[in-house]
């Protein structure tokens, strides 16, 4: 079965650490990937997305994430964390196009991040 | 730039009245979602569709029904609310490079 793994529940970084956060997926094919942020009381911001090309990924407020095809996965970084940091981080992927896939995407139960200043 | 807006923000519901969450966008996606989430739990598909009169059920269809009879709407009705129901429902549309777009949420809660 298609899923999306995020193994940490919570990561715990100080303000200006350097922080990774996980996320492995088991698709068949070359599959889209997305970063999204939930901030409390918000909707899910999309971050960035892989689609082919360059390995590293550059997204919004100064996150990247890393595709490493060999090991299917797609690890969100920041090389300097803020406090604003702090929120709930999705990773999803969408498989493939084909006969009832019709573009849903694979969502992580998501890792709530905390930047402590 | 609206994007995707969500009513109400909260509500309350008795068991078994019924309500609908609307859901409106302004970017002519043609695709969109309900999702519900619950602590712990991500993010779970209710329903989706690909166009105005289009709609197909996802994981967790049972007690709601869809209607999408233009691009811009996609109500979500609860019928007969139930106390497993209580959840923040968001609704989202998706661009053809299929990011997709969320609204704020609708907080619900069934006693």
């Amino acid at each position: 079965a298609q899923s999306v793994a995020q193994p940490e529940d919570q990561v715990n970084v100080a303000e200006g650490n350097p922080l990774t956060v996980k996320c492995t997926y088991s698709v068949s094919g070359n599959p889209y990937l997305f970063w999204y942020v939930q901030y409390p009381n918000r909707g899910l911001q999309f971050l960035l997305k892989y689609i082919t090309g360059d390995n590293l990924v550059k997204g919004s407020y100064g996150f990247e994430a890393e595709f490493n095809k060999s090991q299917t996965s797609f690890h969100l970084k920041k090389p300097s964390a803020l406090v604003s940091d702090s929120a709930l981080y999705f990773c999803a992927v969408r498989p493939p196009i084909n006969a009832g896939n019709n573009r849903k995407l694979i969502w992580g139960l998501g890792t709530s991040l905390a930047v402590n200043p | 730039n609206a994007g995707v807006t969500q009513t109400p923000k909260f509500r309350i519901l008795k068991i078994g009245q019924s309500m609908t969450l609307q859901c409106t966008q302004d970017m002519n996606h043609n695709y969109m979602y309900w999702y519900r989430q619950d602590p712990g739990m991500g993010l779970k598909l209710i329903y989706y569709s690909v166009g105005a009169g289009i709609t197909d059920k996802g994981e967790v269809p049972n007690g709601y029904n869809v209607s999408r009879s233009t691009t811009e709407d996609f109500p979500l009705r609860l019928e007969l609310a139930a106390p497993s129901q209580t959840s923040v429902y968001f609704c989202a549309s998706s661009d053809p490079q299929d990011i997709q777009y969320f609204g704020a949420g609708t907080r619900l809660s069934v006693l």
